[in-house]
């Protein structure tokens, strides 16, 4: 298996809080995703980076902002958590020197409240 | 932005049965995947693949890049194959994935002693 870890694996937290999830890799991957899984909307991408220092917004960004200081940590943060934020969170990794496969994370389960 | 349909959503069968899941994306895509979630569970990919068939024991997943469609087929289903499958392409088409997937939104399968 992929070494990627995701903490926390749960949080609870109240509406309005600032909130940061944190992805870590020991693979040297370039690329790292972070997805949220919602009933009836499957898998969406948040934001994603593809190296120290680059990130982009993906399709359900609005709410959240991420930074990735080292290769091996990509961090997610909900600056003022929203009820709608409730989710599983999923970080993945990929090298796409090729065409490879993302690898994903044991996801993070947050619920705002 | 690309659009994937995945059917069907839910399927029982009985153990044994041949097992077959659909998936029809809107773009040209370099490469398709397919994932597996078990209940509660993380996410792992399954295949991979640009053009023809992969195998890997009793799963197996072709893909056809003219008609936009691709297929994973489980021989001799077991409950243990019990799990969601989920279909993902790249979210820009050609853009290999790098820039993030867009997922359909998974086929529950549920395989009956």
């Amino acid at each position: 298996d992929a070494g990627i870890t995701q903490s926390p694996r749960h949080k609870v937290t109240e509406t309005g809080t600032p909130v940061t999830l944190r992805c870590h890799q020991t693979e040297n991957h370039r690329y790292m995703y972070w997805y949220r899984q919602d009933p009836g909307h499957g898998l969406r991408l948040i934001h994603y980076s593809y190296g120290v220092k680059d990130t982009d917004k993906g399709e359900v960004s609005d709410g959240y902002s991420v930074s990735r200081s080292k290769t091996e940590d990509f961090l997610l943060t909900l600056e003022s958590a929203t009820s709608s934020q409730t989710s599983v969170y999923f970080c993945a990794i990929s090298d796409y020197r090729g065409r490879d496969e993302q690898y994903f994370g044991p996801g993070t389960r947050l619920t705002v409240t | 932005k690309n659009e994937v349909e995945q059917s069907p959503q839910n399927l029982t069968a009985q153990e044994g049965e041949f097992i077959t899941i659909n998936c029809s994306y809107s773009v040209g895509i370099s490469a398709l995947h397919w994932l597996q979630q078990h209940p509660g569970g993380g996410i792992v990919s399954l295949f991979m693949l640009s053009s023809g068939k992969k195998k890997h024991g009793r799963l197996i997943a072709t893909i056809n890049i003219q008609e936009k469609h691709s297929s994973l087929h489980i021989t001799a289903s077991h409950p243990r194959d019990s799990a969601v499958y989920i279909c993902a392409v790249p979210l820009t088409g050609s853009g290999g994935g790098a820039d993030g997937l867009t997922f359909g939104k998974g086929t529950h399968l549920i395989i009956q002693p």
